[in-house]
Order: structure tokens, then C-alpha cells, then sequence
């Protein structure tokens, strides 16, 4: 079966750093995804990996490697607007997104 | 209109009855989907449209049939409600429908069956 897992909850600071990990077993790789939902709202796209390494944006960061299933979001200077829950979605051999279950950041002061 | 609009906002509805949400987009995109989401498990494919005339089977699409007579619009309706069928809905769009192409999400529909 498919299958993506990433923490259920994570607590950081303000100002401070964190990484979200997210491992995935798919039938077919064709792309990572990073989605940013607030609660109550609609998720909204973050980031895109294909090729293993490091993609920057800002003050988020994407990292895969497709020999070991694995990708982390990675946050710096964290602010209260952060507080979210971030979702990993990998697209299979079909070209559909299959999702984790989404990591819920909270930012304490 | 901007972007990726649903209607309606929250419903509740006895179950039984038939009800269609609504999804509209207007960015000329030619993939759309619809998604629910439940407490603790991933947002989960119920159909989807790769572009105007054609649907496919999500993961889960049973009790659920989808229809897509334009670009813009792509109806979801339930046929007969069931309580199993309470979640939060969201109607996806994409330019296209391979590797690099994020999903945009429209507001969401709360559907609550009793």
C-alpha cells in the first residue's frame, strides 16, 4: 500500500528553527509536495521537490532524497504566523497526490 | 471571481437525502478535483477531472459521482447521504495534470449528515 507519515504535532519556539520529516512509501515518485494549512482554512502550496537536494524559499527549505523516501520542510526564524499544519504530498505513478496526515506546528512565544 | 470558490459554506443534512456541492473555478485550469478531510488522516481523492468531458475514481468514491460539462465548474454530489459521508470537502484545481502542476484549493465545504 501507500503510505506517508510525518509527526502529529510539533512545539517550537518563536524566532527559533524547526524540521518537519516526512517518509513515504509510493508506487511511483513524480514529486514532493509541502502544503501550509491554518485551521479552518484551505491548504496552500509551499514547495516542489523532484530532484534530491535542497530547494530554499525564503525562510522555508525543502529537502528530499528519493533513495531513502525521505524529505524534511525546514522552517527558520519562526513567527506566530507559523502556527499551522504542514502537509507532505507525494504524486504516484498515476499523477495523483497521496497525503499525509499533517504535522500541527505550534509556536509558543 | 478569483481563484477557486465553493458552495455551500456548511451544510447540514438529514441523511438520505441528495445533495450537490458546488465548485467553480476561473483560472481556465484544466485538472480538478474533490478531496475530503477527516480528523487525523490525510486528504483523500474521492473523483477527479483531468480535463472538461472526462472523470476518474479517486481513493475513495463510493456514495459520491462527479460530473465536468465545462472547464470551470465540477459538481460533487452525494446521492443519498450517509453520517460517514460528515467531513470537510475541498474542490482542488491545477493548470494541468503531470508531474509539476500544485493544486489550488478552493474555500471548503463542511457537510455534517445526521
Amino acid at each position: 500500500g501507500q503510505n506517508i507519515d510525518q509527526p502529529t504535532e510539533m512545539t517550537a519556539t518563536e524566532g527559533a528553527i524547526v524540521q518537519i520529516n516526512c517518509t513515504y512509501q509510493t508506487s511511483g515518485f513524480n514529486g514532493l509536495f509541502w502544503y501550509q494549512q491554518h485551521a479552518g482554512e484551505a491548504p496552500t502550496f509551499l514547495s516542489y521537490n523532484v530532484l534530491d537536494g535542497l530547494e530554499e524559499k525564503g525562510r522555508f527549505s525543502s529537502f528530499l532524497s528519493r533513495s531513502k523516501g525521505y524529505s524534511y520542510l525546514l522552517l527558520k526564524e519562526l513567527q506566530m504566523k507559523d502556527s499551522a499544519s504542514y502537509l507532505c504530498a507525494v504524486k504516484d505513478s498515476n499523477y495523483q497526490l497521496i497525503w499525509g496526515a499533517g504535522t500541527k506546528l505550534i509556536i509558543k512565544p | 471571481i478569483a481563484g477557486i470558490t465553493q458552495a455551500p459554506t456548511s451544510q447540514i443534512l438529514a441523511a438520505g437525502r441528495r445533495m450537490t456541492l458546488r465548485c467553480t473555478q476561473d483560472m481556465r485550469h484544466n485538472a480538478m478535483y474533490w478531496y475530503r478531510q477527516d480528523l487525523g488522516l490525510g486528504l483523500r481523492l474521492i473523483h477527479y477531472s483531468n480535463t472538461a468531458g472526462t472523470t476518474g475514481k479517486g481513493e475513495v468514491p463510493d456514495g459520491y459521482s462527479v460530473s465536468r460539462a465545462n472547464t470551470d465548474d465540477f459538481p460533487l454530489t452525494l446521492a443519498s447521504a450517509v453520517p460517514s459521508q460528515t467531513s470537510v470537502y475541498f474542490c482542488a484545481s491545477s493548470e494541468g495534470s503531470g508531474s509539476y502542476n500544485e493544486q489550488f484549493f478552493g474555500p471548503g465545504t463542511r457537510l455534517t449528515v445526521l
